[in-house]
């Protein structure tokens, strides 16, 4: 099966410095990539998401990037705020239909 | 319309009692998955239904686990005899189909056995 690997699992920035957050996966087949952020105690929810006919999105501070080739995809979140602060999970998602989520990133933002 | 909903919020039971998790998906969402996130960790694969096809349960970490979905639409996960380890939250997803759509999540059952 899916297997997704998410490092750092700990990142702590300034605010206004840009954050990244690099997932690999393993299964070939994986044809779409979300990323959730969960705030404390709330629920995950989805952010950003990439699909495997394209190599880059943008959503305003949050991009994503995927290379197939080398099946590694990344978060960046430029200009980081306080309330970015959360735990971040990727996920791929191939065959089974089932996404398989990274261990997630806890990201601390400091004023 | 309104989002996934689970109940209950918060379980505390006592080891060796079994009890029941509920999930309304989104109503019109096919695909519904069950997850356990444990303090800390991140979100582990339980459970997948898709129509009405047979669920994937390749995730289910024991045979006290168990999880059907009546009418394509509410699902329950059961567990049975629980267990300290069993400790958790419990989140619950749908998504409109088993295409490249979004999963939306419940707030999530916590349940802590004593």
């Amino acid at each position: 099966g899916e297997n997704v690997e998410q490092h750092p699992s700990t990142l702590s920035v300034q605010e206004g410095d840009s954050a990244v957050i690099k997932c690999t996966y393993s299964d070939s087949a994986s044809n779409y990539f979300p990323w959730y952020k969960q705030e404390l105690g709330k629920r995950p929810q989805l952010i950003i998401d990439i699909r495997s006919n394209v190599g880059e999105k943008k959503d305003q501070r949050i991009a994503v990037t995927l290379n197939k080739t080398a099946k590694h995809f990344s978060l960046h979140i430029t200009e980081t705020q306080p309330e970015d602060s959360a735990v971040y999970f990727c996920a791929a998602r191939g065959g089974s239909y089932i996404p398989t989520f990274g261990r997630g990133t806890s990201l601390i933002v400091h004023p | 319309g309104a989002g996934v909903s689970q109940s209950p919020s918060n379980k505390v039971t006592e080891k060796g009692k079994d009890v029941e998790l509920r999930c309304d998906p989104i109503s019109g969402h096919t695909a519904l998955y069950w997850y356990r996130q444990s303090l800390g960790q991140g979100l582990e694969f339980l459970i997948y239904f898709q129509g009405n096809s047979a669920p994937d349960k390749s995730g289910l970490p024991s045979d006290r686990f168990s999880a059907e979905r009546t009418g394509g639409s509410v699902s329950t996960l059961t567990i049975q005899r629980t267990q300290q380890e069993d400790s958790a939250v419990y989140l619950c997803a749908s998504s409109q189909d088993s295409g490249v759509t979004e999963a939306f999540f419940g707030q999530g059952t916590r349940l802590t056995v004593v």
